[in-house]
């Protein structure tokens, strides 16, 4: 079945410090890729997303490129904030076994914390 | 403003008692799914919907049920709630499934006892 692995956190920066949190997936087909943000206390929110390979998703200053040839689709930023402090989702949305539901399968979350 | 709401947000209940998780949302949305959330392991699905009347099983479904009598509400229902039961729940929609963004409501808090 699908999977998603994403690097095991908690992760610890200085502000303005560059950030990756690495994220590589195991899927049938050709599945979209998201990255989903919580913020303490809130639900997921989509950070960006790619829908094929090559794709690059940005936003907020956050990027990330579908590779479908590593099969991953890692998450940067250059100059991160203490506003950016949350837990960060890897996630693909593609059929299952059964070819019927397009569920989302996440990775197990990165804890980012930024300190001023 | 468009939106996934839950009801309640947060719930302590004791082991055996029925209780029902509302969420509805106000964007004519076909496809809406619950997860739950539980530390190390992620957010795992429990149930889904493609549309109204129509609804399966995802990852973890056992303990759960839910119905989708109109589009707009899918609730979450556990008839005999257990202490393995206690996570955070969320529901979700969007548009269609596959590579659309799903909208998240804010998270339902459950302490089974």
């Amino acid at each position: 079945g699908n999977s998603v692995t994403q690097m095991e956190g908690p992760v610890t920066l200085s502000e303005e410090a560059f950030l990756t949190i690495n994220c590589t997936y195991t899927a049938t087909g050709y599945p979209s890729l998201f990255w989903y943000v919580q913020y303490p206390g809130e639900g997921l929110q989509l950070l960006l997303k790619a829908t094929k390979a090559d794709d690059k998703g940005s936003n907020k200053g956050f990027e990330a490129t579908y590779r479908k040839e590593t099969t991953s689709f890692h998450l940067e930023k250059g100059s991160v904030q203490v506003s950016d402090s949350a837990v960060y989702f890897c996630a693909l949305s593609g059929p299952d076994s059964g070819g019927s539901n397009y569920k989302l399968t996440f990775g197990k979350g990165t804890l980012l914390t930024v300190n001023p | 403003e468009a939106q996934v709401t839950q009801n309640p947000r947060y719930l302590i209940t004791v082991t055996g008692k029925k209780l029902t998780v509302t969420c509805s949302q106000n964007m004519n949305h076909e496809y809406m799914s619950w997860y739950r959330q539980d530390p190390g392991l992620g957010l795992r699905q429990i149930y889904y919907s493609m549309n109204v009347e129509v609804t399966d099983k995802g990852d973890v479904p056992e303990g759960y049920k839910v119905s989708r009598k109109e589009k707009r509400n899918f609730p979450l229902i556990l008839e005999s709630p257990s202490p393995n039961q206690t996570s955070l729940y969320f529901c979700a929609s969007s548009l269609r499934p596959g590579g659309a963004e799903q909208y998240f409501g804010p998270g339902t808090r459950l302490t089974v006892t």
